[in-house]
């Protein structure tokens, strides 16, 4: 089974900084025949379903705001908040759909 | 619109089974991917099961053997039977639609199973 580890599990930053939010895979998750990794980015604010942010590492789900921006190949990504709103503060997850469909364990990120 | 529905959640004794219901509306079940997803109070995401849109289908080594994933193709819904519960099965339980090669993109709002006797 390919195991998800995110870090950190929690972030704090102030309003209008930048947020970085690292996961790593066990195992690689690209899939050569098309050279896409398979590998999302989802938030969950309290209460609600996960929504998908990023997938293929890198492309942004239709309407998501485009200070939220994903990266990494193989088995290393970042996810990457240019600007922190106070409407991003959520649980970000990472999930890896190469084989099933495993999770991170969530970075919560809160408002310094 | 896309919308998923689940229901069948509530409180059950170890032991004891449950059928969750995850009703679609806005797109045919049995051409895409559906997934479960729990998540624990105040704990992650995690995956539980895979109904692929050939039928086939796929479980975390944690429900295996006591959890079963299934569609009915005339009511347009996906079901989790969850038999032998555990009281570390308490838990919401999301469907989700996945579109190959792209994740998860719609979700249900979920739906509380409890295990405690």
């Amino acid at each position: 089974d390919i195991v998800m580890t995110q870090s950190p599990e929690s972030l704090a930053v102030s309003l209008g900084e930048r947020a970085t939010i690292k996961c790593k895979s066990s195992q690689s998750v690209l899939y050569r025949s098309n050279n896409k990794n398979y590998l999302g980015w989802y938030q969950q604010k309290p209460g609600q379903p996960p929504k998908l942010l990023i997938y293929w590492a890198s492309t942004r789900e239709s309407g998501v705001p485009d200070r939220f921006s994903g990266s990494g190949s193989g088995t290393d990504f970042t996810l990457t908040i240019s600007s922190l709103q106070a409407e991003d503060v959520a649980v970000y997850y990472c999930q890896q759909y190469f084989s099933m469909y495993t999770f991170g364990q969530g970075t919560k990120l809160e408002i310094k | 619109e896309v919308q998923l529905v689940e229901s069948g959640g509530g409180f059950v004794q170890p032991g004891g089974s449950l059928r969750l219901s995850c009703a679609a509306s806005g797109f045919t079940v049995s051409r895409y991917y559906m997934i479960w997803v729990r998540q624990a109070p105040g704990k992650g995401l995690e995956w539980v099961s895979v109904l692929y849109g050939g039928g086939s289908t796929n479980y975390a080594d944690s429900v295996k053997g006591r959890f079963t994933i299934s569609r009915d193709k005339s009511k347009n819904t996906l079901y989790l039977q969850m038999n032998s519960l555990r009281a570390e099965d308490t838990a919401v339980y999301y469907c989700a639609r996945v579109q190959q090669d792209l994740g998860a993109d719609y979700w249900g709002q979920g739906t509380l199973v409890t295990v405690s006797s």
